[in-house]
This record gives C-alpha cells, structure tokens and sequence, in this order.
C-alpha cells in the first residue's frame, strides 16, 4: 500500500510561519490533499484541502506543485495553541486496486514560547 | 449539527471478551468511516459505509471485527474474542458528499483497553 511521508517532528518558537511537507507520490488524478489536526484524545481536526496550486484559508495555506507528488501545510505566526499532531490525507491506490483514505504517520509540532 | 459522537469514550474488557462501539454521525451525512489509532501512530483505516452499503474493507481488518450500518444512519462495530493487540482509540468520521474528496468530520472516540 502506497503511503505518506511527513517528517515526525518539528518545534518552532511562537510568532515564527511552520511549513510542513507531505510527499505522496502515488496520489490519484482526482484526489484532493487534505489537511488535519490532532490534539490528544481527539479526534482529528479539518484544516485544509486543496487539488493544486495554492489554497488559503484564515488559519493555514497549502501549497501544491504541478506534479502533485508532495504538498506544504504553511502556518503563519503560530501560537502554543498550535502544538499538536498535523496529518496530510489522501486516496491512496494500493497495488491490488483497492481505494483506502490513508493518513500519514504525522507531524509532531511543539511550539515554544 | 452536532457532530460526531461516539460512545462509550472509554472501554475497559479482559481478553476473549466481546465489544461494541457506536458511531453517530453528523445528519445526513452520507458516508462514514471507522479508524483505528495506536499511540503515537495516525489513524488507520478500517472500514467505510456510503449509506447503509459498506464499500470497503481494510485488508489488514481482521474477521473479528464487523461493522454494520443498518439503517444508513448511526454504525455500530463489534470486535469479537478480543485480544491485547486490539487496545486502541476506534475513531468514527463522516463526510457529506459521495466523493471521496469530501472532508472528514470526527468523533473523540472510543478508547478500548483490553487486559
């Protein structure tokens, strides 16, 4: 099954943008990427999607380059609210022609003051 | 709307011992899928329902559990002689259009501890 790779961690003090990079090389022609966020014990968070180019919204922005093989989650000036788990998805075809939405292992942002 | 609700929260059984969890969806929402997360992993899937159709399967789910949405409304998943491997958050979301591009919404889960 084709996945998902995101780096596991990453800090960042307060007031400084975080950009967080997903690589799905194997994504279908017509999916989207989609964004969440996870706190602990909840469940994930909708923060943003989009096919190409560049989508913002008033709390992040992503980035997506022609080939679509990767996509970039930008936070601008983030806060110690902000630290949690940030999850890229998207469809995924695994080798035996079966569709699953499939999270990657995520990114672990600790946000320091 | 809601949300998504599950219940119970919290789940504590002894080994062989049968469980079922409950999913509500958002109203009218259409598709709704179950997730499994470890601690310190991210979710993963298990199974969905367009309806009261289920569409997909995880290969890696074993035939322990089964998951039923009967009237294409709220989802049940039942995990029979269950196991210590099976401690787990059993997440549920639902999404509103019949894409698979459609945003997931998410309950807190189920968290199942089995000792």
């Amino acid at each position: 099954l084709a996945k998902t790779t995101q780096p596991i961690s990453m800090d960042s003090y307060e007031g400084q943008e975080v950009n967080i990079t997903c690589s799905h090389n194997n994504i279908a022609t017509n999916d989207y990427i989609t964004w969440y966020q996870q706190f602990p014990s909840q469940g994930p968070r909708f923060i943003i999607q989009g096919y190409k180019t560049k989508v913002t919204n008033e709390v992040a922005s992503l980035f997506i380059p022609a080939d679509r093989k990767s996509s970039t989650l930008s936070l601008p000036r983030v806060s110690l609210s902000d630290t949690a788990v940030y999850y890229c998805l998207v469809g995924l075809y695994s080798g035996a022609g079966s569709y699953q939405l499939t999270f990657g292992k995520g990114t672990k942002l600790s946000v320091i003051p | 709307d809601t949300g998504v609700s599950q219940d119970p929260r919290h789940k504590i059984t002894k080994r062989g011992q049968n469980v079922t969890f409950r999913c509500d969806p958002i109203s009218e929402h259409n598709r709704l899928y179950w997730y499994r997360q470890t601690l310190g992993q991210g979710p993963e899937f298990l199974t969905y329902f367009q309806n009261e159709a289920q569409l997909e399967k995880s290969r890696l789910l074993s035939d322990r559990f089964s998951a039923e949405r009967p009237k294409g409304s709220f989802s049940t998943l039942e995990i029979q002689r269950t196991e210590q491997g099976d401690s787990a958050m059993y997440l549920c979301a639902s999404s509103s259009r019949d894409t698979n591009n459609s945003p997931l919404h998410f309950g807190n889960g189920t968290r199942l501890t089995v000792t």
